[in-house]
């Protein structure tokens, strides 16, 4: 069964801290994506990944980076963090191709920025 | 880039009733049209899909329709039972995007007894 599994599940932060948030896949799937998801907004896509090394801007890349160091991990790094930066964060990953497929998306990972 | 809209925010059906959410698109490159559900609480996961090469798809109590003229598409769901309610998101993507979707705003589904 395809599986993304994020941690932390919640995170407290202080504004300026640096938050490192991590996913990982045992689907063996080449795409990755960092999504956030606030009310009236839907998900919104912020970096996405096609394979190791490699890393995409999204819609809404602004005040985060994105690390691809393996097939199975993409991580979500925010520097300086600020309170606009808190909301509810979802890493999917999704088999490559051009056609569109079903992205598989971990349990979350929520964030308070103080 | 690509915008989806969900017009309805919320929408109340009576249990065995159809619900009906739809959604549209602006971009004409837009070949792949999902649509994911998010249980209270919990992550989203993939329901049902339809590619721009057909208009009807159905599965099972859903069924989801396609107009590219009008870059709208729509999802029906039959006879409603309490667990279909949830948020529904719809997403598209252009060919050649490698599913990078880009989704609605969402739309809660309250099944009533």
């Amino acid at each position: 069964e395809a599986a993304v599994t994020q941690s932390p599940r919640n995170k407290v932060a202080v504004t300026g801290g640096k938050v490192t948030l991590s996913c990982n896949q045992t689907n063996n799937h080449n795409n990755m994506y960092w999504y956030r998801q606030d009310t009236g907004h839907g998900l919104r896509l912020i970096h996405y990944s096609y394979g190791a090394g490699s890393t995409e801007k999204g819609d809404i890349p602004d005040g985060y980076k994105a690390s691809r160091p393996s097939q199975e991990n993409f991580s979500l790094i925010l520097e300086l963090a600020t309170p606009s930066q808190t909301s509810v964060y979802f890493c999917a990953s999704g088999d490559a191709g051009t056609g569109g497929a079903t992205l598989y998306f971990g349990s979350g990972t929520r964030l308070t920025v103080l | 880039g690509e915008k989806v809209e969900q017009h309805q925010s919320t929408l109340s059906v009576r249990e065995g009733d159809s619900a009906v959410i739809n959604c549209t698109y602006t971009d004409t490159a837009s070949s792949y049209f999902p649509w994911y559900k998010q249980e209270a609480g919990k992550s989203l996961h993939f329901v049902i899909d339809i590619r721009s090469n057909v208009d009807r798809k159905q599965s099972q109590r859903l069924t989801v329709l396609l107009d590219k003229k009008a870059k709208r598409f729509s999802l029906h769901i039959t006879a409603t039972q309490p667990e279909d309610s949830a948020i529904y998101f719809c997403a598209a993507t252009p060919a050649g995007f490698a599913s990078a979707l880009t989704f609605g705003s969402g739309t809660k589904v309250i099944v009533l007894p």
